[in-house]
């Protein structure tokens, strides 16, 4: 039943790992984002795809690169973990890729993830 | 960019009303005002969202001047559950779907 799920809600792992978080949505929407919540709560979106077209990219390294293998599915694969990637990491999803129209995002439940 | 400026926190006692407001000063004309509602360890959850004068649902109102600098969520008789964190949103129309969240408000609720 759960709209927005992603795994592992868990991670903990040490610097240079590389590791991988999986998205998906039964929602049926067209768009999937990718947010980082860091320590002091600031969410920040990361990535947005629309129809497993890129569409925003907000200046995060190299290291981070999503990967969307249909509408209903956004993973992220982080290499060489940096101590600086600890935070919540939010999968999310809405209708369209606009805001012009009251576009609503639902989130999923995050995934906690500590470098070490 | 249309920045937005809340209380950091803000606590009160079950049963009484509360009141957030935001500002959102350089709001552009397209954009829509959006607040998000996030207990600890969840993903943000969507409480309401307004263009213009006043919006009610089943867990909140929000109330917009005319000139749309600002805006205030009104939570009707709080109880403990509502204790969050709580966002206010607006989004950018020359790049879709990129909403810009603040630090929210903590909003605690105390017995």
């Amino acid at each position: 039943d759960t709209a927005v799920s992603q795994t592992p809600k868990y991670l903990v792992t040490q610097m240079g790992n590389d590791k991988s978080i999986k998205c998906e949505q039964n929602l049926g929407h067209d768009t999937m984002y990718w947010y980082k919540q860091d320590s002091k709560k600031f969410l920040k979106i990361m990535f947005s795809y629309n129809n497993k077209e890129l569409i925003i990219n907000e200046t995060v390294p190299n290291r981070f690169s999503p990967k969307s293998p249909d509408k209903a599915h956004l993973n992220l694969h982080i290499n060489s973990l940096e101590l600086g990637d600890s935070a919540v990491y939010f999968c999310a999803s809405s209708l369209k890729h606009q805001t012009l129209s009251g576009n609503t995002i639902y989130f999923g439940e995050g995934s906690w993830l500590t470098v070490v | 960019l249309a920045k937005t400026t809340q209380p950091i926190s803000m606590d009160s006692y079950e049963g009484q009303e509360v009141n957030i407001t935001c500002s959102h000063n350089n709001i552009a004309t397209n954009d829509y005002i959006t607040w998000y509602q996030q207990f600890p360890s969840q993903g943000p959850r969507f409480i309401i969202q307004g263009y213009k004068t006043k919006v009610t649902n089943e867990v909140a109102s929000l109330f917009i001047p005319a000139d749309r600098k600002s805006s205030t969520l009104s939570l009707p008789r709080v109880s403990l559950s509502d204790t969050a964190v709580y966002y206010c949103l607006v989004g950018e129309n020359n790049q879709g779907g990129k909403l810009i969240f603040g630090q929210g408000t903590e909003l605690s609720v105390k017995p």
